[in-house]
């Protein structure tokens, strides 16, 4: 199995324009999840999907932010519209299982001018 | 929720020597511990975990030890190699283990040749 695979590795997008950070899970894993990694907050999870269902998205920071899984080996986080602040690198990871190690992917650094 | 606090935030040792890495945790439903290696422009890395029925895991040069009673959990590395060096971050279940996990803010770990 490839891993955890995220694309783009890399987004630069002006204040204002809309970002879609895309995520394909570890093949027969049935959590999601997407994380933030700033120097200041370190890593935070934002929301996690059990199954294709979300089940906890309280570490999302504003109405900006929204998340979907359409299907067991896809899933999308978007930013509408971002702001300088959303700068970070966003992770996705999956796991098999609760509690269980999550594996995650490379990340995509996100940069907002 | 879930505070997981982690010390030292960076740690110099020499090639060969060993590095202890602790953490504490303030919810007591916590019940899985894994520990990440993250090096520079990747995504963490599970390198160990621990579930609440253990006391101690390990793994090679890697081990784990876990005190529930006083909630602090802990990373040993011995003969350390420059390739330990990397940043490291413990982790803790949020609540029971349905939910995902809270990350420590991670230890830079410095490997002198």
């Amino acid at each position: 199995d490839a891993g955890v695979i995220q694309s783009p590795r890399h987004e630069v997008t002006e204040m204002g324009q809309e970002v879609t950070l895309r995520c394909k899970p570890i093949s027969g894993h049935d959590y999601l999840f997407w994380y933030r990694q700033t120097m200041m907050r370190g890593l935070e999870l934002l929301i996690y999907f059990n199954n294709n269902v979300p089940i906890d998205d309280s570490g999302m920071p504003e109405d900006r932010f929204s998340a979907k899984m359409p299907n067991a080996s896809f899933s999308t986080l978007k930013i509408q519209p971002s702001e300088p602040r959303d700068s970070a690198v966003y992770f996705c990871a999956s796991s098999l299982g609760q509690p269980g190690g999550a594996f995650f992917g490379q990340g995509t650094r996100l940069t907002v001018v | 929720g879930e505070n997981v606090e982690q010390h030292p935030s960076t740690l110099s040792v020499q090639e060969g020597d060993s590095a202890v890495i602790k953490c504490t945790y303030s919810d007591s439903a916590s019940n899985y511990f894994p520990w990440y290696k993250q090096e520079l422009g990747k995504g963490p890395q599970l390198i160990i975990d621990i579930r609440s029925n253990v006391g101690e895991k390990k793994d090679q040069r890697i081990a784990v030890t876990l005190n529930k009673t006083a909630k602090h959990f802990s990373l040993h590395i011995t003969e350390t190699q420059p390739e330990d060096s990397a940043v490291y971050f413990c982790a803790a279940t949020i609540g029971g283990g349905a939910d995902g996990l809270t990350f420590g803010k991670g230890t830079h770990l410095i490997i002198q040749p």
